[in-house]
């Protein structure tokens, strides 16, 4: 059974940076079958996926261009996790964030922690 | 404003069947397979429905998924007020590459 954790702050201030982790337990980070990602979901906007990163011989990386110029998703073979990193966030990057695990659906997501963007 | 088009709002009474609608593009939907999540208060999402018709284990056979060319359902028989919750597809994009995802449906069992 895939289980994904998450941690981080859930107040960051305004033009600072989101940094986010998810450990996995039950799968790899460098499994060749899958994909990790990042979604968020706020009132106003929904769910929208940001990014995921992948294994497959090389390291992958696909964001969404909502936030491109923003984003970065690493993962940490160590310690078998992944992370987000949203630099200059807004008012408007308040949302809950998730991890989940792909690749053709998410199936397995983490508990969510909802980041607060207020100075 | 959402890639993937859904209806805002939904409503059935217990007993009921209802449909939530997904409507998208060649470039989506029309190229790839269809996912759906329910969304319940304060929880993660579930998956509901995947590669348009198939259910997890788990999901109750009441829900049923369904793709004809660029556009998608979700059927919910024999509604129960449990089933009220926020319901989201999903589809991978080609041309964003990336996934995009409808805006939501809430729906209200009266």
């Amino acid at each position: 059974q895939v289980q994904l954790q998450q941690s981080g702050p859930g107040l960051v201030k305004p033009s600072q940076t989101l940094s986010l982790t998810c450990a996995i337990s039950g799968d790899s980070v460098s499994s060749n079958s899958a994909a990790w990602n990042w979604i968020r979901q706020s009132p106003s906007r929904g769910l929208e996926w940001l990014g995921r990163t992948y294994y497959r011989s090389k390291w992958y990386n696909d964001y969404a261009v909502s936030v491109k110029s923003r984003i970065t998703i690493n993962p940490d073979t160590s310690k078998n996790q992944f992370s987000l990193q949203l630099n200059s966030v807004t008012l408007d990057d308040t949302a809950v964030y998730y991890c989940a695990r792909g690749p053709s659906y998410f199936r397995y997501w983490g508990q969510g922690t909802l980041v607060t963007v207020s100075s | 404003q959402s890639v993937l088009t859904q209806p805002p709002s939904a409503s059935g009474t217990p007993g009921q069947r209802v449909t939530i609608s997904c409507s998208g593009s060649s470039s989506n939907i029309g190229r790839d397979t269809v996912n759906w999540y329910q969304l319940l208060p304060g929880t993660a999402p579930k998956l509901l429905i995947y590669s348009n018709n198939q259910r997890p284990s788990g999901v109750p056979d009441r829900f049923s998924g369904s793709k004809s060319g660029t556009s998608a359902s979700l059927a919910i028989s024999g509604l129960q007020s449990e089933d009220e919750a926020h319901y989201y597809c999903a589809a991978w994009d080609g041309s964003l590459n990336g996934w995009v995802f409808g805006g939501g449906t809430k729906l209200t069992v009266l």
